[in-house]
């Protein structure tokens, strides 16, 4: 599959505080992008489909206004925790579809800890 | 219900020998996909094999195997010749439908430990 970036791969920050992930596709170009969230010792959730140019799809339970998700390019999509609390704390992944049947390929994931 | 089940928690295996790990799944769409990924320790989701509910073979990738039966609604996974590379968790999942637009559900995992 294609390269996906996420940066930063790991982040630490007071609860309270926003925090910032980016997923950057690196050789193609990526009208739809994934967020997955993944706690400890559980399978991956979809949080919300990011769309190029038009707001994000969430699902159900996942708070629009605490999770902005913006994808202002085709080859960016980035996350952004508002007011992050330790509850927060998780390994958040971006994932676009590719290929033969739509696989879909994930980035490298950011993992947060919220103190 | 479940849409993917793994009822395998844990699975150890002897280096070299192989080793199956189970998904079962529930649809009612006659058309969807079935996936494997491996994330070791780093968290990394790695794509190993692609199952389309149409396809007339067993899908392989290597030392990846699935095992589909479709009647039992099954997609197990086999790796032969193990290397301790391989230990790391195993989630099987399913899309459903044609096209890129809905969600792929994941099972809980399988962890696999390799043994020397």
């Amino acid at each position: 599959g294609a390269v996906v970036s996420q940066h930063p791969s790991r982040v630490i920050c007071k609860s309270g505080t926003s925090v910032k992930i980016e997923c950057r596709s690196l050789d193609f170009q990526a009208t739809t992008m994934f967020w997955y969230r993944q706690f400890p010792k559980q399978s991956l959730m979809l949080m919300a489909t990011s769309n190029e140019g038009s707001k994000a799809t969430y699902e159900q339970g996942v708070e629009k206004d605490k999770f902005l998700i913006n994808h202002a390019s085709l080859t960016l999509s980035t996350l952004t925790v508002t007011s992050a609390h330790p509850e927060d704390s998780s390994f958040y992944i971006c994932s676009y579809r590719w290929g033969v049947g739509e696989t879909q390929y994930f980035g490298p994931g950011t993992r947060l800890l919220v103190l | 219900a479940q849409k993917i089940t793994q009822t395998q928690p844990g699975m150890f295996v002897q280096e070299k020998e192989a080793v199956t790990l189970d998904c079962t799944y529930d649809t009612s769409d006659p058309s969807y996909g079935l996936f494997w990924y491996k994330q070791p320790s780093s968290g990394e989701m790695i794509f190993l094999i692609y199952q389309g509910s149409y396809d007339q073979q067993n899908a392989t990738e290597g030392r990846y195997s699935l095992n589909f039966q479709k009647a039992r609604k099954s997609a197990n996974l086999v790796i032969s010749a193990s290397q301790l590379g391989d230990s790391a968790m195993y989630f099987c999942a399913m899309r459903e439908g044609q096209g890129g637009a809905n969600n792929l559900f994941f099972g809980t995992g399988t962890r696999l430990t390799v043994i020397p």
